[in-house]
């Protein structure tokens, strides 16, 4: 258990539908990263929030967006939903500073989108 | 090399035999290079962090190295185990304002007993 939870688990919906992922950090843990993992895809990075500001900004569509709130969690919306918006979605967190920490993953949601 | 790049995609091993696969990186601006290792259902669990050239670490069985200067990571396991069986994946941090780690597709290790 790496200490970062997501929910849900899974999430079916339909195109054209509007979802929100959920993802609670690492006690302690600033950062959160939001990344999606497609058929055979690596993990895509999306984005890094920072205490609650936006920090990077990977390859994120503009149908998604994200936030951080003031106790840390974390929100991915992912709208207008394509077919190809089916993945299974990490967040992962990680203590502010240092170049030597690692990143601990979240147990990921599974979107499915018929 | 401007991606992360993980070589081979897919490796057999038999219980007992060592192994070792590569993860080539861009080496300009390098900040860290980060090993996951990936079980079939889970999560991926950090196994090392790497940000020194030269620098090798070690989990158990379980090794890598590092060269900054011409971009490449090796990963090594001594004596593979069944439960060694997983995607390893690395990713690159560079220097580049923002900081984002950037993933290779993994080597899909599996273990014949």
């Amino acid at each position: 258990d790496s200490g970062v939870t997501q929910t849900p688990k899974h999430l079916i919906t339909a195109t054209g539908q509007r979802v929100t992922l959920r993802c609670s950090p690492r006690s302690g843990d600033l950062s959160v990263y939001w990344y999606q993992q497609s058929l055979d895809q690596g993990l895509q990075f999306l984005i890094q929030y920072y205490n609650g500001e936006e920090r990077a900004k990977g390859n994120i569509l503009e149908r998604f967006s994200a936030q951080q709130f003031p106790d840390l969690h974390s929100e991915l919306n992912l709208s207008s939903l394509e077919l190809g918006d089916s993945a299974l979605y990490f967040c992962a967190s990680r203590k502010s500073s240092g170049s030597e920490n690692e990143q601990f993953f979240g147990p990921g949601t599974r979107l499915t989108v018929l | 090399i401007l991606n992360v790049e993980q070589s081979p995609q897919s490796l057999h091993v038999q219980e007992g035999d060592s192994t070792n696969f590569t993860c080539s990186f861009p080496s300009s601006n390098f900040y860290a290079l980060h090993w996951y290792r990936w079980e079939t259902a889970k999560s991926p669990e950090a196994l090392f962090v790497m940000t020194l050239n030269g620098d090798e670490k070690k989990k158990g069985r379980i090794s890598a190295t590092l060269n900054t200067k011409e971009g490449y990571s090796y990963l090594y396991i001594k004596g593979s185990q069944p439960e060694d069986s997983a995607t390893y994946l690395c990713a690159s941090l560079r220097i580049q304002g923002a900081q984002k780690l950037v993933f290779g597709q993994g080597t899909r290790l599996t273990i014949n007993p």
